[in-house]
């Protein structure tokens, strides 16, 4: 199995310059998670799906950032437009409970933004 | 809200020694998971070992276990006989159970950089 794809790997831009980052989580995984990971930092949440419901965006800067999940399969992020504040690197990640309480989670190896 | 922290930005191991990087976390409840994750320079996170806070028992997986103190809200992750490929960054990470609004999030601490010397 494949695992989490996610792309591009890097994608550096002029600041104010539109960019999507795109994941492919593993199959038949319901909850999709993006991450945002500064540099020297750990990741912090930006927004969870469950199939294609965002039930939890409160973290995502709305002005800028969008996110959907067609279908509840892939999921596209995208900020327009961005801004130097917005290099990191952005990870993805699916999930499924193999019990009420034990999620399995897997991330793909995230996409480096670097905005100049 | 919850909170993770990791005080030990960089650590440093001798191969085939022992080393233990802390994490501690603030939280109100009482039912949670405690989580420890490498990150090689590849960037993809990867389980290494997983705590659930109603267990007293401390989790162990092969080479790595961790002490977990619910009181002192501390979990250290203990790598014995470190091996050249265990050098990655270390996060530590809460979440909630499954339940509780957002269920899912991993709360993660800021890493610890370890370095294995051959």
């Amino acid at each position: 199995e494949a695992g989490v794809v996610q792309s591009p790997r890097y994608k550096i831009i002029e600041k104010k310059q539109p960019v999507a980052f795109w994941c492919n989580p593993i199959s038949g995984h319901n909850t999709l998670y993006w991450y945002r990971q500064n540099l020297g930092q750990g990741p912090e949440l930006l927004i969870r799906y469950e199939n294609e419901e965002a039930v939890d965006d409160s973290q995502l800067p709305k002005d800028r950032f969008s996110a959907e999940r067609l279908k509840g399969v892939d999921s596209t992020l995208k900020i327009q437009p961005a801004e130097l504040g917005d290099s990191a690197v952005y990870l993805c990640a699916s999930s499924f409970f193999t019990s009420a309480n034990n999620e399995k989670l897997f991330f793909g190896s995230g996409t480096q933004l670097s905005v100049l | 809200a919850q909170t993770v922290t990791q005080s030990q930005p960089e650590m440093s191991v001798q191969e085939a020694e022992t080393v233990t990087l802390s994490c501690t976390y603030d939280t109100s409840e009482s039912d949670y998971y405690l989580f420890w994750y490498k990150q090689p320079p590849s960037r993809q996170m990867i389980l290494v070992i997983r705590q659930e806070a109603y267990k007293q028992q401390n989790a162990t997986e092969n080479r790595f276990s961790v002490n977990f103190q619910k009181a002192a809200k501390s979990f250290s992750l203990k790598i014995s006989d470190s091996q050249l490929g265990d050098a990655a960054m270390y996060f530590c990470a809460y979440r909630r159970v499954k339940g509780s609004s957002n269920t899912g999030k991993l709360i993660f601490g800021q890493g610890t950089t370890l370095q294995v010397k051959p």
